[in-house]
């Protein structure tokens, strides 16, 4: 099993449309959780950290659920602009950071 | 104005003749970290600096070393690439570990014939 799951996707949906991300984590000792958004041939670029108490970023918002090792990333209002894969990353205290195999998104006109 | 820089950006070398890869930065960031990143897969971890403690994952092979010689570069080395190291190498700073964001550079492409 991988340390970090995330939904294989990919997702196809239209303009103004929400959609959401989930990502299961396996390692109980995982203190600081992200969300990354990478394009075509990218680097990796932080999209938002991930609160215990959820946060929201304009469009974006993103929960944890530390009980179940759980964090989601909804997207309101999707935009063409918004295509692109999604990585869900998790740290441990020691450094180590664990990437899943990240979700891809298509927003179509 | 680039914070993390990577050197060269596509990088062709020999099945087994060693390839090094450059890493810098200008944030003056505690942390760099190397990924390794083959195409539809996530960045994987191969090691990271904590200032001048190296960490190495337990699954690096040996093929792979890095250097940090002063706080704003880092160095991949492989010592004799195999075609299954053809792969995107990603360098990436942070100020601190867990909490703090991870800045990437733009990758080096390692071709392998």
């Amino acid at each position: 099993r991988k340390e970090v799951e995330q939904d294989p996707g990919p997702f196809n949906v239209p303009e103004g449309a929400t959609v959401a991300f989930n990502c299961t984590y396996s390692n109980s000792a995982s203190q600081s959780f992200f969300w990354y958004r990478q394009d075509c041939r990218k680097e990796p670029k932080l999209l938002m950290s991930v609160y215990s108490s959820g946060n929201e970023d304009g469009r974006f918002t993103a929960q944890l659920n530390r009980a179940s090792q759980y964090i989601s990333l909804l997207i309101r209002d999707s935009k063409l602009s918004d295509s692109a894969t999604y990585l869900c990353v998790v740290n441990t205290n020691a450094g180590k950071s664990t990437f899943g195999d990240g979700t891809t998104l298509t927003v179509k006109p | 104005d680039a914070m993390v820089i990577q050197n060269p950006r596509y990088q062709v070398t020999q099945f087994g003749k060693p390839v090094t890869l450059s890493c810098s930065q200008t944030l003056n960031h505690n942390v760099m970290y190397w990924y390794q990143q083959k195409s539809s897969q996530a960045p994987k971890l191969l090691f990271h600096y904590y200032d001048k403690d190296f960490n190495n994952e337990a699954d690096t092979p040996d093929n792979f070393q890095s250097r940090r010689p002063n706080t704003s570069f880092c160095f991949l080395d492989i010592r004799s690439p195999g075609l299954g190291d053809a792969a995107m190498y990603l360098c990436a700073t942070s100020r601190g570990l867990a909490q703090d964001t991870q800045y990437f550079g733009p990758g080096t492409r390692l071709t392998v014939l």
